[in-house]
């Protein structure tokens, strides 16, 4: 099964920092990665899908990149409700369809 | 407007069983794959079940397989799982997630419901 290894599992910044989480998978993923944010009490919603590509209606500041094993979720200026826990999610679109979807651990990301 | 509402979440026995519901509206529920996915208090997400949009495919997370039945009733635009064997490690809010027509992201989600396993 394919391990995704999520880091950092907790992150502190200042409003207006770039902010970096990485995700890396223990085998070739190509680009199917996708980047969830989690607010306190309330669902996931998608940020970023296919590794690279902004949702629409999600902020500009907020991008994604890498392909492989090496993921990495950028917020170029944290603002305050970026407060929030993130995620990613690889997934497989290729038989064996064993287990097509997992979440990373999640990084918490709070305001200095 | 994409609308997912949980329900069926409440306190179960261990080793018991519950049914929990997802009732669909805002889209063409009958075109669409659907998940359940799970988060325990204070953790992170786990994806849990997947069903095709006609109900030919599914798929199970290891944690679950055997236990977990997820079904869809289209003419209804409801999805389900029925949950038996209950454990306390199976307490968790219940989300149920939309995969977007295009691509594997998922797109939409209910607001979630409570599991609570114990005696």
């Amino acid at each position: 099964d394919i391990q995704m290894t999520q880091s950092p599992s907790s992150l502190s910044a200042s409003v207006g920092d770039r902010v970096t989480i990485t995700c890396q998978a223990s085998q070739d993923i190509s680009n199917y990665l996708n980047w969830y944010q989690q607010k306190p009490g309330k669902a996931p919603k998608v940020l970023i899908y296919d590794a690279s590509n902004l949702e629409t209606g999600v902020p500009s500041r907020f991008s994604g990149s890498g392909s492989g094993t090496d993921f990495t979720f950028t917020i170029s200026s944290l603002q305050p409700e970026d407060i929030a826990t993130y995620y990613c999610q690889r997934y497989n679109n290729l038989p064996p369809y064993t287990s097509p979807y997992s979440f990373g651990q999640g990084t918490k990301l709070e305001i200095k | 407007e994409v609308q997912l509402v949980e329900s069926g979440g409440g306190l179960a026995q261990p080793g018991g069983s519950l049914r929990l519901s997802c009732a669909a509206s805002g889209f063409t529920f009958s075109t669409y794959s659907m998940n359940w996915v799970r988060q325990a208090p204070g953790k992170g997400l786990e994806w849990l079940s997947y069903i095709s949009s006609s109900s030919s495919s599914i798929y199970y997370a290891e944690s679950v397989k055997g236990r977990f039945t997820i079904s869809r009733d289209n003419a209804k635009n409801s999805l389900y799982l029925q949950m038996n064997s209950l454990r306390a490690e199976d307490t968790a809010v219940y989300y149920c997630a939309r995969k977007a027509y295009y691509g594997e992201k998922f797109d939409f989600w209910g607001q979630g419901t409570l599991v609570t396993v114990s005696s």
